[in-house]
């Protein structure tokens, strides 16, 4: 079956620092490949996606390139800032028959950037 | 444009009392609708998905139940609550990206539930 491996944290880095957070997959076919990100309290939102090998995705200075050869999607942005604190999903979805399409999500790296 | 609603936004419950959760969303039709429970400090979990009014699928077996009585309604019960359904419940809908296989969710702002 499809599984999500994300970087364990909790992770915490200063204000301006470079961040990477670590996703892998396995799927047996297509997936696309996603980022969610959910701030305290709230639900996730939707914060870059790509659909296809080397796809690059890109938000609000995050970036994650598809990458079919190391089966990664790894988060990053140059320069962290403290509103950037949140819990971050990967996920991937693939095609399936009709009806049968579903997220698989990562358990969630939290970070928190100090000022 | 799309919106999805949840409430209530919290929710404290006695063990052994029902449970209702109720989802919408505006803005699209014939959604696929999806519950997803997270516990503290952990990953989301799928319980249920609906493909369509009354189509069910259940991922995880458990006291919970779903129903969909109307295209945009999904409604989460159980008859009578664990301490274990604590968490922060998520409903979710999708429509096809761009691409073929994108499958994007929206996810609503959530029902936090306490059962003490």
């Amino acid at each position: 079956g499809n599984s999500v491996t994300q970087m364990e944290g909790p992770v915490t880095l200063s204000e301006e620092a470079f961040l990477t957070i670590n996703c892998t997959y396995t799927a047996t076919g297509y997936p696309s490949l996603f980022w969610y990100v959910q701030y305290p309290g709230e639900g996730l939102q939707l914060l870059l996606k790509a659909t296809k090998a080397d796809d690059k995705g890109s938000n609000k200075g995050f970036e994650a390139t598809y990458r079919k050869e190391t089966t990664s999607f790894h988060l990053e942005k140059g320069s962290v800032q403290v509103s950037d604190s949140a819990v971050y999903f990967c996920a991937l979805s693939e095609f399936g028959n009709f009806g049968n399409e579903k997220l698989t999500f990562g358990t969630g790296t939290r970070l928190t950037i100090i000022p | 444009s799309q919106t999805i609603h949840q409430w209530p936004a919290t929710l404290v419950q006695p063990v052994g009392s029902p449970l209702s959760l109720e989802c919408t969303v505006e803005g699209t039709s014939n959604p696929n609708l999806y519950w997803y429970r997270q516990a503290a400090g952990r990953g989301l979990q799928l319980l249920f998905y609906s493909v369509g009014i009354g189509q069910i699928s259940s991922e995880v077996p458990q006291n919970l139940s779903a129903s969909r009585p109307q295209d945009r309604q999904f409604i989460l019960s159980s008859k009578k609550l664990l301490l274990s359904d604590s968490g922060f419940y998520l409903c979710a809908w999708s429509v096809l990206g761009q691409g073929w296989n994108s499958y994007e969710q929206y996810f609503g702002p959530g029902t936090r539930l306490t059962v003490t």
